[in-house]
């Protein structure tokens, strides 16, 4: 069984502009969280989603969305990015909202120029 | 709000035991975990343990939990050079939503 899988792996974007990330989450699953890690520090959690439905929110601004599809795959967007945006995106992947065990990807590495 | 805590290096010799500690403050913690992060890589799951128990042991690893003073470590038996990485502490509950709450992660470097 394939684990979760994030693209892109890299990206570098100017200031101001978009980006979107893709998860798609272990086959079974239906949750999907999004965590940011900043170099040298731990993740800090943006969102999660459940049955295409958001569940949580982390103190992000409204730059920052997301969406989860039928498939229970999901993208975040950020818009008008910003250099503090650099850092390393990671998708985790759950049976469910509530479900204990999280299982992460391999992260899609943001570089904001 | 919640705070989970760690130091920020650790440095054993092969074949030595490590044990990386974490303090959290959240009381109503329900699962805490060890992730491991290797350069330029995801996070693993390396195991966690209920709030209700004391310890979990998982062939090398080994966690140890103290409710009380909100302590919890993990002892890895015989380290390896493949045991360098980054360890996070992280804990969640039904008051974060579920949420996972971070410590900054401790880097545990080998000396051969």
């Amino acid at each position: 069984d394939a684990g979760v899988t994030q693209s892109p792996t890299h990206l570098i974007k100017t200031r101001g502009q978009h980006v979107t990330l893709r998860c798609s989450p272990i086959s079974g699953h239906k949750s999907v969280s999004w965590y940011q890690q900043v170099l040298g520090q731990g993740p800090q959690f943006i969102f999660q989603y459940y049955e295409k439905e958001e569940r949580g929110r982390g103190n992000f601004p409204d730059r920052f969305s997301a969406r989860q599809f039928p498939n229970y795959s999901s993208e975040l967007n950020v818009n008008a990015l910003l250099l503090g945006d650099s850092a390393l995106y990671l998708c985790a992947s759950s049976l469910a909202a509530g479900s204990y065990e999280q299982y992460f990807g391999p992260g899609t590495r943001l570089t904001v120029t | 709000g919640e705070d989970v805590e760690q130091s920020l290096f650790l440095s054993v010799r092969e074949g030595d035991s490590s044990v990386i500690n974490c303090t959290y403050t959240d009381s109503s913690s329900t699962y805490l975990y060890w992730y491991k992060q290797e350069p330029g890589a995801g996070l693993q799951l390396l195991t966690y343990i209920f709030s209700n128990m004391d310890m979990k042991q998982d062939q090398r690893l080994t966690v140890l939990l103290n409710k009380k003073d909100k302590h919890l470590s993990l002892r890895i038996a015989d380290t390896q050079t493949g045991d360098s990485a980054i360890y996070f502490c992280a804990e969640i509950n039904r008051d974060s939503n579920y949420q996972l709450i971070w410590g900054a992660g401790t880097k545990l470097i080998i000396k051969p």
